[in-house]
């Protein structure tokens, strides 16, 4: 069974960081690409990031270039997110995905972990 | 434009038939995949590629396309079908990996 377990959101205080991992289990990690993805209260789904299998391909929204990172350890199945330079407008619920090929099909989520940017 | 339009809110009687819409550039040249969403839980995908459900989808969900829109067909809602349906497709305009629609919030009366 395909698992994704995120954890590391929080409260933080604007201009603060923030590292947000994502744990799989059920699939060859290594095989596939990630995405993050974001949901600020009451609105829709917004794409965040993406990474290829072997970490060598990165995408980024507009709105997070510059300040957030993406990344993974295919030896331990984790993807993660450092976020730098965090605003009112980054807080939302932060969901991994798994990408089924690159397709921007994301076939499995994560539950969620909550940010919120506030002081 | 690497925008998805979807209707804000749509509604439906109990057993009847919805089609859900997401328009966009993007549609002519990558299938759309949904994802229904209800409230307090992630995501879910229920239709992509040309018109496939995942194992565990009822047949009740279908999808379509044409041209720039997208369709997501419940034949028969039921009322555990009642959450929000969001679109996305890789981004033709080469400005983002991928784009969703604004979400469609679905009502079963």
């Amino acid at each position: 069974e395909v698992q994704l377990v995120e954890s590391g959101g929080g409260l933080v205080q604007p201009g603060g960081s923030l590292r947000l991992s994502c744990a799989a289990s059920g699939f060859t990690f290594s095989s596939y690409e990630m995405n993050w993805v974001r949901q600020a209260p009451g609105k829709g789904l917004e794409w965040v990031s993406y990474i290829s299998s072997s970490g060598s391909t990165i995408y980024y929204a507009d709105s997070v270039k510059g300040r957030f990172t993406i990344s993974r350890d295919n030896a331990k199945n984790s993807l993660y997110l450092q976020m730098n330079s965090l605003r009112a407008e980054d807080t939302a619920v932060y969901y991994c995905a798994k990408d089924h090929h690159s397709s921007g099909l994301f076939d499995y989520w994560g539950q969620g972990t909550l940010v919120t940017v506030s002081s | 434009s690497s925008e998805l339009t979807q209707d804000p809110a749509v509604s439906v009687a109990l057993g009847q038939t919805v089609r859900i819409t997401c328009q966009g550039d993007s549609l002519r040249s990558y299938y759309a995949s949904w994802y229904q969403q209800k409230p307090g839980q992630a995501p879910v995908l229920v239709i992509y590629g040309k018109n496939n459900r995942p194992s565990g989808i009822p047949d009740r969900f279908s999808g379509s396309s044409s041209g720039n829109t997208a369709s997501l067909t419940i034949t028969g809602a039921q009322a555990e079908d009642e959450a929000d349906y969001y679109c996305n497709s890789r981004d033709s305009s080469g400005n983002h990996y991928v784009v969703f629609g604004g979400g469609t919030k679905l009502t079963v009366l």
